[in-house]
């Protein structure tokens, strides 16, 4: 089983909708991501949270809003959606102890709004 | 704030040897990774370097120069399934999160 795991996988929503992202994570890390990556412009960070209680905008927040329903989840919400956050949605993850320690991603959600 | 900066696609021969170059700007540094990405696919970690010099790992190797503000991947014998994206990410004493370089996106030819 995957590590790190995202759902939807692939979705396709209308302008206005309210979408939610979810990641959840079985290697017990206590750090977790949201980025957003677009053609052209590498990986931007959007939210991310070293605990349950502590969640940190990122560089692109605005539009977005996450929620840590527990060590193990991440989730990222979209209040409403515009075409222009179509784009491929990565989570991930990353134990907090040393500096050293590299991020693992999930498989990404690819979202199209039309 | 940071500025890291990639050449945005490079190209090379299989079995030669390609240098892909980053260079950052940043208040506090704080280590460098490079992630390899092939397209449509999530990231994964490559090499870390913190401390000045070179890290080896089998075909793959990363540089880093502290006072310069920079570091390349360089990729030995080079295989056809190494085509794919290789993002360097630089973390700062300031931020708790990484800043990702635009990518470069690598062809190997037959």
């Amino acid at each position: 089983d995957a590590d790190v795991t995202q759902t939807p996988r692939n979705r396709i929503t209308k302008t206005g909708k309210r979408i939610m992202l979810e990641c959840s994570q079985t290697k017990g890390h206590d750090r977790m991501y949201w980025y957003r990556q677009d053609p052209g412009l590498g990986l931007r960070l959007i939210y991310y949270s070293f605990d349950v209680k502590d969640i940190n905008k990122g560089e692109i927040s605005d539009g977005y809003s996450v929620s840590r329903q527990a060590q193990a989840k991440f989730s990222l919400s979209l209040e409403s959606a515009i075409p222009n956050q179509t784009a491929l949605y990565f989570c991930a993850t990353r134990e907090g102890v040393s500096g050293y320690n590299e991020q693992f991603f999930g498989p990404g959600t690819r979202l199209t709004v039309l | 704030g940071q500025n890291i900066d990639q050449p945005t696609e490079m190209t090379a021969t299989e079995g030669a040897i390609v240098q892909i170059n980053c260079t950052y700007q940043t208040s506090g540094f704080n280590g460098l990774f490079w992630y390899q990405q092939h397209a449509g696919e999530a990231p994964t970690f490559l090499s870390y370097n913190v401390l000045d010099g070179l890290e080896e790992k089998g075909r793959f190797s990363s540089f880093l120069s502290r006072s310069k503000g920079y570091s390349y991947l360089l990729l030995k014998e080079l295989q056809m399934k190494d085509s794919a994206s290789y993002l360097c990410a630089v973390r700062d004493t300031g931020r708790r999160a990484l800043t990702f370089g635009s990518g470069t996106r690598l062809q190997v030819q037959p």
